[in-house]
């Protein structure tokens, strides 16, 4: 079954010390995966895609098709970066459709 | 701002009572979502327009329709809510092929008393 795992629902660090939120996937095909994030009283939003190998905020991801797993991370975690993050996975149906298979979600606290 | 807009922002509706949540956007994507957020739970997508094709996920209940009078609009009705169905009700818009990712509205958080 295709499916996302994020394995920890609380995340708590304190400021500048490195973060790490788990993301575990299952899928019988090339996956495409993203991190959402929701700040507080604000809209889901995109932080970044593993085709992008791209960093923003400087969070980044990396893809490990061996361990089915696209951890995000950042080394040094900002007060700011509280907040509620979503690991997806995109699954592409016959006909050109797609849908965004989501995580659970793991809360994340920086505290000063 | 071009972006996707969820009214109302929250909704209560009685038991049994027919309810609509509409999505608009001003993105001129082509695709457009229909997610259920329960509580502590992930996003679970109910069914999506790709154009005008209506696309049901199997496990989404009868109790759940959808229409899109044209590009910019997109509305959730509910025909009988349970209590069950008291949730976050998340629309997003993407632009297919272009490159993936999803636009999302504020959400409308229903509900059922």
């Amino acid at each position: 079954a295709q499916r996302v795992t994020q394995p920890e629902k609380l995340l708590s660090v304190f400021k500048g010390a490195p973060v790490e939120l788990k993301c575990n996937y299952s899928y019988s095909g090339s996956p495409e995966l993203f991190w959402y994030v929701q700040y507080s009283r604000q809209r889901l939003q995109l932080l970044l895609r593993h085709i992008s190998r791209e960093s923003i905020k400087g969070f980044t991801a990396d893809l490990n098709k061996g361990e089915t797993s696209f951890h995000l991370k950042k080394p040094f975690a900002q007060e700011e970066d509280s907040a509620m993050y979503y690991c997806a996975l995109m699954l592409r149906g016959q006909g050109g459709s797609e849908k965004l298979v989501f995580g659970k979600g793991t809360k994340l606290t920086v505290n000063p | 701002d071009a972006m996707v807009i969820q009214n109302p922002r929250y909704q209560v509706t009685q038991f049994g009572k027919p309810v609509t949540l509409s999505c608009s956007q001003t993105l001129n994507h082509n695709v457009m979502y229909w997610y259920q957020q329960k509580s502590s739970q992930a996003p679970k997508l109910l069914f999506h327009y790709y154009d005008k094709d209506f696309n049901n996920e199997a496990d989404t209940p009868d109790n759940f329709q959808s229409r899109r009078p044209n590009t910019s609009f997109c509305f959730l009705d509910i025909r009988s809510p349970g209590l069950g169905d008291a949730a976050m009700y998340l629309c997003a818009t993407s632009a297919h092929p272009v490159p993936p990712g999803y636009t999302f509205g504020s959400g409308t958080r229903l509900t059922v008393v």
